[in-house]
């Protein structure tokens, strides 16, 4: 198994709350992946890292901000959380963005 | 507009039966197609992938064929097995400008059943 742990699994916060889930990878990839999980909409990508400080948008990036000071960390930052942001959240890494990328477990985000 | 469909939410199968998955797409731009199987409260796992310039890649019991002019995509499961029931997701990658992340589009799942 790809070495992706994603921080906290489960959490459950109130609306207007700042949240940030951690990624971290023991593989030194150089792209990580920030992606959420919703029901007939598949994964959806938020934001990308190409590398350290290296982050561009993804396909539903409004609401989240990233960060990557280091290799082995992406941070997903929700500034303001609302409730149409409750989703499951996977990380993902890739090591040269050009094969498959591997998928954390996952942390399930209920905003309340 | 997505980009890659399933149309299909729901498949149910005999074991040791064949399971045919399908996927269409719409952007003639992607070169590169991923499968990914993902069971419950897990992340999502590489199953097999074909480049643009295949039209069939076979893993075992996987096999995925891809037929570029009616951009559609199929993954084979020969025999089905109990252990394969779960969501199984199509992807799709287009070439990248240097430093992007050639990002996977994915398509909505479809979840297999494989009944004993």
């Amino acid at each position: 198994d790809a070495g992706i742990t994603q921080s906290p699994r489960h959490k459950v916060t109130e609306t207007g709350t700042p949240v940030t889930l951690r990624c971290h990878q023991t593989e030194n990839h150089r792209y990580m992946y920030w992606y959420r999980q919703d029901p007939g909409h598949g994964l959806r990508l938020i934001h990308y890292s190409y590398g350290v400080k290296d982050t561009d948008k993804g396909e539903v990036s409004d609401g989240y901000s990233v960060s990557r000071s280091k290799t082995e960390d992406f941070l997903l930052t929700l500034e303001s959380a609302t409730s149409s942001q409750t989703s499951v959240y996977f990380c993902a890494i890739n090591r040269d963005g050009n094969t498959e990328a591997f998928f954390g477990q996952g942390t399930r985000l209920t905003v309340v | 507009d997505q980009q890659v469909k399933q149309n299909s939410p729901s498949l149910s199968v005999q074991e040791g039966r064949i399971s045919i998955l399908n996927c269409d797409y719409t952007n003639s731009m992607f070169d590169y197609f991923l499968w990914y199987k993902k069971y419950p409260a897990e992340g999502p796992t590489f199953l097999i992938s074909i480049s643009s310039i295949k039209d069939k890649n076979e893993d075992g019991r996987f096999t995925v064929f891809l037929n570029k002019s009616a951009k559609h995509l199929s993954l084979h499961i020969v025999p089905s097995q109990p252990g394969d029931s779960a969501v199984y997701f199509c992807a799709a990658k287009s070439p990248g400008s240097s430093g992007s992340a050639r990002q996977l589009t994915f398509g909505s799942g479809t979840q297999l059943t494989v009944l004993p």
